[in-house]
């Protein structure tokens, strides 16, 4: 069945770093677009970036650009979110979730992860 | 970026009554929208995908129309599980933007 792991939160400094990892199994990842997407305490869903099975397409949120960085190792079948310059406001719960494309090329998340919890204090 | 505004943002109900939630992109979005369900401590899960067609495993109560800019997700015959937050959102375009969600409790 497909499991996706997310690991590597904490609580770091303003202007701190950490990176994520989201290990996958169940399906073939490396085929497989990934997004990241965060929750913030008691708020909603923000998409963050996504990336291809291949890597090589990329996209990030306005409010990520620039701090954060996707990418992936198909052979260890991880998702990975760099995140630089964190703020405050970056203190959130994040989701890796694996991209569904059907016959009309339409996307949905079929799968979640159960979150990793990041908190930027001083 | 493509706005999405559900309404409402909460609402109360009672077990078997029949829910509708609406869910408005900004821009034209064909049927590319879903609509996920999140309970408290834990991941969304995808409900329904392409505004209409109902993921392996969902309850037949759950059901999702509409077209363009205007979305429905109706729960019929509301059950205790159901009580939840819903969210829709869009996959037209980047970035892929949630509505804020509507969270169901009991009436």
């Amino acid at each position: 069945q497909v499991q996706l792991v997310e690991s590597g939160g904490g609580l770091v400094k303003p202007g701190g770093s950490l990176r994520l990892s989201c290990a996958a199994s169940g399906f073939t990842f490396s085929d497989s677009y990934m997004s990241w997407v965060r929750q913030a305490p008691g708020k909603g869903l923000e998409w963050l970036s996504y990336i291809s099975g291949s890597g090589i397409t990329i996209f990030y949120a306005d409010s990520v650009t620039g701090r954060f960085t996707i990418s992936r190792d198909n052979a260890r079948n991880t998702l990975f979110l760099q995140m630089n310059s964190l703020r405050a406001e970056d203190t959130a719960v994040y989701y890796c979730a694996k991209e569904h494309s059907d016959y009309y090329n339409i996307r949905s998340f079929d799968y979640w992860g159960q979150g990793t919890l990041v908190t930027v204090s001083s | 970026d493509i706005q999405m505004t559900q309404s409402p943002s909460s609402l109360s109900a009672s077990v078997g009554d029949r829910v509708i939630i609406t869910c408005r992109a900004s821009q034209s979005i064909g049927k590319y929208l879903n609509w996920y369900q999140q309970k408290p401590g834990k991941a969304p899960k995808l409900l329904i995908s392409a505004a209409s067609t109902l993921q392996s495993g969902v309850p037949s109560g759950f059901s999702g129309s509409g077209s363009e800019t205007d979305f429905t997700l109706t729960i019929s015959n509301l059950q205790p599980e159901d009580y939840a937050t819903y969210y829709c959102q869009q996959t037209y375009s980047i970035p892929r933007t949630f509505g804020q969600g509507t969270k169901v409790e009991i009436k």
